[in-house]
């Protein structure tokens, strides 16, 4: 079954404290990208990545980091956490031959 | 990429026509339009999307305005499980996409 996945579903941790959420998908697509959903602010982009070792900022990057070693993972990355970060996260994939993004179920975060 | 506006929410009958507007004024001519919605919590759904020509697909209809600065998404025969908040973007396909905030419909019994 064509999925994206996510792990944590759910995480609860402590500000300043070293996270990873991992994303991985088995379509081959070429394009991921990061989402933070917060009330009342809808989507917003994180980054994105056009293929491997290919990364590049959206709309709110700050306090995120990413990679992409791989094809099929593209792991966010929380160096040190702050409460602001306290959200839901989605991992989306998408081939480029295509114009569909297939979202992964969401890790939501909270960060005390 | 444009900035897209929709309303914040809209009810409809169970078995009526959904018909979910969505402005995009500085549309540029190489974006698309682009549909998802989102049920709950869970991981935004695709829907359909077009560039300048109406399109069709088994889930709805999109039509797009002449002057591209506008369109609907149709939802032809709304059921209880149609309830979502539905997201209009605008985009090139370059990679970055602006959800916005969407519009949340409810279907009613």
């Amino acid at each position: 079954e064509a999925q994206v996945t996510q792990n944590p579903r759910y995480l609860i941790t402590v500000t300043g404290k070293k996270l990873t959420v991992t994303c991985s998908q088995n379509m081959n697509h070429e394009y991921m990208s990061w989402y933070r959903q917060d009330p009342g602010l809808g989507l917003r982009q994180i980054y994105y990545s056009m293929n491997v070792e290919v990364t590049d900022k959206g709309d709110v990057p700050e306090g995120y980091k990413v990679s992409r070693k791989e094809k099929r993972n593209f792991p966010l990355i929380l160096e040190s956490p702050s409460p602001n970060q306290t959200s839901l996260y989605f991992c989306a994939s998408r081939g480029l031959s295509t114009d569909t993004q297939y979202f992964g179920p969401g890790t939501r975060l909270t960060v005390l | 990429d444009a900035k897209t506006t929709q309303p914040t929410s809209m009810d409809c009958a169970e078995g009526r026509a959904a018909n979910l507007p969505c402005n995009h004024s500085t549309i540029s001519g190489n974006e698309y339009v682009y549909w998802y919605r989102q049920i709950h919590s869970q991981g935004p759904q695709y829907i359909i999307h077009g560039l300048k020509n109406n399109e069709t697909n088994e889930m709805a209809s999109l039509i797009i305005t002449e002057d591209r600065k506008s369109s609907t998404l149709i939802l032809p025969h709304a059921t209880l499980r149609d309830t979502a908040v539905y997201y209009c973007i605008a985009s090139s396909g370059t990679y970055k996409y602006i959800f916005g905030t969407g519009t949340r419909l409810k279907v009613l019994a």
